[in-house]
């Protein structure tokens, strides 16, 4: 049950876009639609933003859009804002496990 | 609307045991797969264990299984964690979280607010 692999930090400025990625293998992220992300601001509980790859949960702002190519899993933030900085993480379905978490991955918006 | 309210965490010693709950409301719980998260101090999130919405389903990660132990009784609500020969690598904050649909897909739509476990001589 290996963790999925965030890069540790990315940063932007309001109203610009970043991209997330989270890299898998085929037997998680490269061999399942079944992709979720989540934020999570200090010292609260994580949001489901995406699931199913690149569904939006009712609530969840269209600025956030997921995709996948290969074994690699990518969340885009459009149209950055000062309240979407958090921390992300990844998550898959797995063949040997129901649920994967990527590391994690801390935004900052400058 | 939907609340998960967990309870039961502490500071417990090496080796003991302790039993984690979470009480729901705001939906139909016996219609939903449930899950525990642990997330250690300044660490990410792990995954720990998912119970099908009969109960009679579970599945652990490889780091807790044969110590913990994933229940439920839909009578009260209530989804509990039975943590035993805990370790110091077990202090986390412990959520549990609802799932998206009654399966096991990694679609945790509502999350309690976390309780801290610290195992600690």
């Amino acid at each position: 049950q290996s963790a999925l692999t965030q890069p540790a930090s990315v940063s932007g400025s309001p109203g610009q876009s970043i991209t997330i990625s989270c890299t898998g293998t085929s037997s998680d992220i490269g061999g399942y639609n079944y992709v979720s992300w989540y934020q999570q601001h200090p010292g609260k509980a994580p949001k489901l933003m995406i699931y199913d790859v690149s569904q939006r949960p009712s609530g969840v702002s269209d600025r956030f859009s997921g995709s996948k190519s290969g074994n690699t899993a990518s969340l885009t933030i459009s149209g950055l804002q000062a309240e979407d900085e958090a921390e992300y993480f990844c998550c898959s379905y797995t063949s040997s496990s129901p649920v994967v978490f990527g590391g994690g991955t801390k935004l900052t918006v400058l | 609307q939907v609340q998960l309210v967990e309870s039961g965490g502490g500071v417990v010693q090496p080796g003991r045991s302790l039993r984690l709950s979470c009480a729901a409301s705001g939906f139909t719980f016996n219609t939903y797969a449930m899950h525990w998260v642990r997330q250690a101090p300044g660490k990410g999130l792990e995954w720990v264990a998912v119970i099908s919405y009969d109960g009679i389903n579970k599945y652990y990660a490889d780091s807790v299984r044969g110590r913990f132990t994933i229940s439920r009784d839909n009578s009260k609500n209530t989804l509990y964690l039975q943590m035993n020969s805990l370790r110091a690598e077990d202090t986390a904050v412990y959520y549990c979280a609802k799932s998206f649909s009654g399966n096991y897909l990694p679609y945790l739509d509502y999350w309690g607010q976390g309780n801290l476990v610290t195992v600690s001589s």
